[in-house]
């Protein structure tokens, strides 16, 4: 079955540490996309790629990075200057970034705490 | 810029009751719109999505109409089950050439036995 997987599922994270969390589609789709969820609120964009070899920060892109070396695979860095990054992570995917009107598929998240 | 607004929850409901979450948009231009659910640990699941004026998406006894003279695409359902008890989101597509999707805050709904 296609779809997008993120693991882990759980993540901890200590002082000055930086964390990948991976994302990986078999969807064939162009587009991925990187979100963090916060109890009780909405999603927040952090990174979203068109294409392969190509992103572009989202809303919220301070202390983290991404990389788009392959089509299916769209890993997020939490890095060390992200000073409040316990949050559930979600990717998401979509058939083409440059079109809008299309619907995105998200994976099952990632949750990260510090330790 | 764009933006979406849905009613706040959590929203309690006895089993059977009649749903309706009120959600509403601003946009420029027609944007397709996108009901998403998500259950307690999950991801985000499409639910329904309409792309144009007086469209009516439907799935699963869910079902929401785009109304573009009210600019709302409130979520409704006959009668609930214990099983939908799950976070609801609206959302609208960027038109720019982005694929991105804007999310309102998310509603809680509660369903009792």
């Amino acid at each position: 079955d296609g779809g997008i997987t993120q693991s882990p599922k759980y993540l901890f994270r200590k002082e000055g540490q930086n964390v990948t969390l991976s994302c990986e589609q078999n969807l064939n789709h162009d587009a991925m996309y990187w979100y963090r969820q916060d109890p009780g609120q909405g999603l927040r964009l952090i990174y979203y790629s068109q294409i392969v070899n190509d992103f572009q920060k989202g809303d919220i892109a301070e202390g983290y990075s991404v990389s788009r070396e392959k089509k299916e695979s769209f890993p997020l860095t939490v890095t060390s200057a992200q000073k409040n990054p316990t949050a559930f992570y979600l990717c998401a995917s979509s058939i083409s970034g440059r079109r809008g009107n299309q619907p995105q598929h998200f994976g099952d998240g990632t949750r990260l705490s510090i330790l | 810029g764009d933006s979406v607004t849905q009613m706040e929850g959590p929203v309690t409901l006895s089993e059977e009751a009649f749903l309706t979450i009120n959600c509403t948009y601003t946009a420029t231009g027609y944007p397709s719109l996108f009901w998403y659910v998500q259950y307690p640990g999950e991801g985000l699941q499409l639910l329904l999505k309409a792309t144009k004026a007086d469209d009516k998406g439907s799935n699963k006894g869910f079902e929401a109409t785009y109304r573009k003279e009210t600019t709302s695409f409130h979520l409704e359902k006959g009668s609930v089950q214990v099983s939908d008890s799950a976070v609801y989101f609206c959302a609208l597509s960027e038109l720019s050439n982005t694929g991105k999707l804007i999310f309102g805050q998310g509603t809680t709904l509660q369903v009792k036995p």
